[in-house]
């Protein structure tokens, strides 16, 4: 696609359930970036895939956090149990090969856990 | 210590002034720098990258580098009000192509 694409843009969940958060990258990046922006916060770098190579999860807050893509398409992040911290807009980026010219951003998702 | 660190502001400048925003940087080894506008309810967009000491021009922004001196500062001429947002400071740790340490922001208004 012409952008990175992430849906839904909006999700308000119940403390304790499960959340999808899906994120759609641009054509031919084989890198892909998912980031974590509080209220006012700065990014908070959560996982790294980069083509076929085994991801970089050393950012994931908790074992409740988890994230999947195949091959260079679409990446799910997965929040399990989710907290009331869990609330946060929830970012995808993707770059041709790593961060040479830095990333595009998707529009992000709002998580609001009640 | 922060591994990229940004004056928060919020940064007042009059219309048709010079923002100078600043950034330091930890990690000596850093290669690339990257500046990034978010508006308020947006997602960051890329304005900027530099990787080699000086001045980088592009239109109104200039990104300046100091590496012996871990410093990395956006310029933007004649500011205009369309430029209120947050500027975000990110840096490539040690030339890795993992992913970017970014600092907490700058605020910046531009009253009309």
């Amino acid at each position: 696609g012409a952008g990175v694409s992430q849906s839904p843009s909006n999700k308000v969940t119940e403390k304790g359930k499960d959340v999808e958060l899906r994120c759609d990258p641009i054509s031919g990046h084989t890198a892909l970036y998912w980031y974590r922006q509080r209220l006012g916060q700065g990014l908070e770098f959560l996982i790294y895939f980069q083509g076929n190579s085994a991801p970089d999860k050393s950012g994931l807050p908790s074992d409740r956090f988890s994230a999947e893509r195949t091959g260079e398409s679409v990446s799910t992040l997965t929040i399990q149990r989710t907290q009331q911290e869990d609330s946060a807009v929830y970012l995808c980026a993707s770059s041709l090969s790593g961060t040479a010219y830095g990333y595009t951003f998707g529009s992000g998702t709002r998580l609001t856990v009640v | 210590q922060k591994e990229v660190e940004q004056n928060s502001g919020p940064l007042s400048v009059p219309e048709g002034a010079i923002a100078s925003l600043n950034c330091t940087y930890s990690d000596r080894g850093s290669q690339s720098f990257f500046w990034y506008r978010q508006y308020s309810g947006k997602s960051p967009e890329l304005i900027m990258f530099i990787y080699s000491n000086g001045d980088k021009e592009d239109g109104r922004f200039t990104a300046q580098l100091n590496k012996a001196s871990q410093y990395v500062s956006l310029l933007i001429r004649d500011s205009q009000p369309s430029d209120s947002a947050t500027y975000l400071c990110a840096v490539n740790p040690s030339g890795s192509a993992r992913q970017l340490t970014f600092g907490s922001g700058t605020q910046l208004t531009v009253l009309p």
